[in-house]
């Protein structure tokens, strides 16, 4: 079955730097496109970043653009968010989430997350 | 950027009940909404797809409906383990946007 297992979250300072991984499996991880979308405590979802299968495109929310870095290492079967210049804003609980398809269409199954808190 | 208005926030039913949940689009997204569900620590599901669509595995007592901007998700016969955290997507444009969910509480 699909599994999608998030890491590197943790508490970092405002300004800091931190790159959050996703470990895949269950599913020929080089076929279909990626997303991350982050959840702020007390709020909704909101959608953060995708990348497409092959890592050809990829697509920010404006909120985090020129800050934030989706990528993909499909040997390894992983996607990546690297985050600089964090905000308290970005404390969230960050979720790697699978599309249903190559390019992006839907999320189709979402990981348990990992905690990301700006703090000083 | 569409806005998905989510409602209630919070809600509270006796097993056997009728759940409705609504999600407003702020503009027309014809059938382009999905739902989830979530339960504490563990991943979200996928239950509806494109408005009226179950996603197959989920049981019968869930659908969904609704067109344009008024979307529903319905639980028939709720059950103790529909407890949970439930929210829309829009993915009928760019960037994909969620409601503001709705936490189901079981008496």
């Amino acid at each position: 079955q699909v599994q999608l297992v998030e890491s590197g979250g943790g508490v970092v300072q405002p300004g800091g730097s931190l790159r959050l991984s996703c470990a895949a499996s269950g599913f020929t991880f080089s076929s279909y496109g990626m997303h991350w979308v982050r959840q702020a405590p007390g709020k909704g979802l909101e959608w953060v970043a995708f990348i497409r299968y092959d890592g050809s495109n990829k697509y920010y929310a404006d909120s985090v653009k020129g800050r934030f870095t989706i990528s993909r290492d499909n040997s390894k079967n992983t996607l990546y968010l690297q985050m600089n210049s964090l905000r308290a804003e970005d404390t969230a609980v960050y979720y790697c989430a699978k599309d249903l398809r190559r390019s992006i269409t839907w999320v189709d199954y979402w990981g348990q997350g990992t905690l990301v808190t700006v703090s000083s | 950027e569409t806005t998905l208005t989510q409602s209630p926030a919070f809600m509270s039913a006796t097993p056997g009940d009728k759940v409705n949940i609504s999600c407003k689009a702020s503009q027309d997204i014809d059938d382009d909404m999905n739902w989830y569900q979530q339960k504490p620590g563990e991943a979200a599901i996928f239950i509806i797809q494109e408005a009226t669509t179950l996603v197959p595995g989920i049981p019968p007592r869930f659908s969904g409906s609704g067109y344009g901007t008024d979307f529903t998700l319905t639980i028939n016969n709720i059950e103790s383990e529909d407890a949970a955290y439930y929210f829309c997507l829009q993915h009928d444009n760019f960037p994909p946007t969620f409601g503001g969910g709705t936490k189901v509480e079981i008496k």
